[in-house]
C-alpha cells in the first residue's frame, strides 16, 4: 500500500522569505501523480500544484514550485516570497494514475510572520 | 460551476441520533469521494463511487456508517446511531475519470459534533 509521510508538523517563515515543506512517499508503481493541497482556516481544500511522475521537469505555479526526486521518493514544496495568505495546513498527496484515490500525508502547519 | 457543494456546514447532534450529510458533486465528474478529517487520524478515505456505484467502502469505520449515491448529482453519508467519536470534519470530493485533468475538487466540509 502507498504511504505518504510529512515529517514536519509545523513550520514558520517570515513574510517575503522562502520556505520548503518536505514530503516523502512509498510506492512500487512507476507512474503516478503527486499533489500539494492547502487548507486555510476556512477549511476549504485547495489544490496548489500537481506533478506527474513521468515528467522529470519540476512543476511550478507562480510562487509555488516542487522539487521532485523520483529515485528518492521525495516531493518537497517551495513557497517563495511568502505572504500572510499562505498561512495554512499543507497536505502532500499521492494518487495512482487511474486509481483516483488520494492518499494524504499528516499535514504541515505553515505559519507566516509579519 | 459552483464546485462541490456540501450541506450542512455545521451539525451538532446528540449521541444516538441519526445524522445525514449531503453532497452535490461537480457536474460531469464520475468519481465521488467521502473523506473524514480528525486530529488523530488526519484525512481518511471512507468510501468512493464511480458512476454512482460504490467501488471501495473499506474505509467505512463500522456498520453505523452508510453512503448512497442515487444519481450523478447527489450523495449522502449517514451515521446511525451517532457517537461522540464520530465528531470530525467530513469532506466530499469529486473528479473525472481518466489520466488528464482528473484532480479531485473538495467541498467545504461538514463539521460534525456529537455531544
Amino acid at each position: 500500500a502507498q504511504t505518504v509521510t510529512q515529517s514536519q508538523p509545523e513550520m514558520s517563515v517570515q513574510e517575503a522569505e522562502t520556505v520548503t515543506l518536505s514530503c516523502t512517499y512509498d510506492t512500487s508503481e512507476s507512474d503516478y501523480y503527486l499533489f500539494w493541497y492547502k487548507q486555510p482556516p476556512s477549511r476549504q481544500m485547495i489544490l496548489v500544484i500537481r506533478q506527474e511522475a513521468y515528467k522529470q521537469q519540476n512543476a511550478t505555479e507562480n510562487r509555488f514550485s516542487v522539487n521532485f526526486q523520483k529515485a528518492a521518493k521525495s516531493f518537497s514544496l517551495k513557497i517563495s516570497d511568502s505572504q500572510l495568505g499562505d498561512a495554512a495546513m499543507y497536505f502532500c498527496a499521492y494518487r495512482r494514475v487511474y486509481g483516483n484515490k488520494l492518499v494524504f500525508g499528516a499535514g504541515t502547519i505553515l505559519r507566516v510572520k509579519s | 460551476d459552483a464546485g462541490v457543494i456540501q450541506s450542512p456546514r455545521h451539525e451538532v447532534t446528540e449521541m444516538g441520533q441519526e445524522v445525514t450529510l449531503r453532497c452535490k458533486p461537480i457536474s460531469g465528474h464520475d468519481y465521488l469521494f467521502w473523506y473524514r478529517q480528525t486530529m488523530m487520524r488526519g484525512l481518511e478515505l471512507l468510501i468512493y463511487f464511480n458512476n454512482n456505484v460504490p467501488i471501495d467502502d473499506s474505509g467505512m469505520p463500522e456498520d453505523r456508517f452508510s453512503a448512497k449515491m442515487p444519481n450523478a448529482s447527489f450523495s449522502t453519508l449517514k451515521i446511525q446511531p451517532s457517537e461522540p467519536r464520530d465528531s470530525a470534519v467530513y469532506f466530499c470530493a469529486s473528479s473525472r475519470v481518466g489520466r488528464w485533468n482528473t484532480e479531485a475538487f473538495f467541498g467545504q466540509g461538514t463539521r460534525l459534533t456529537v455531544v
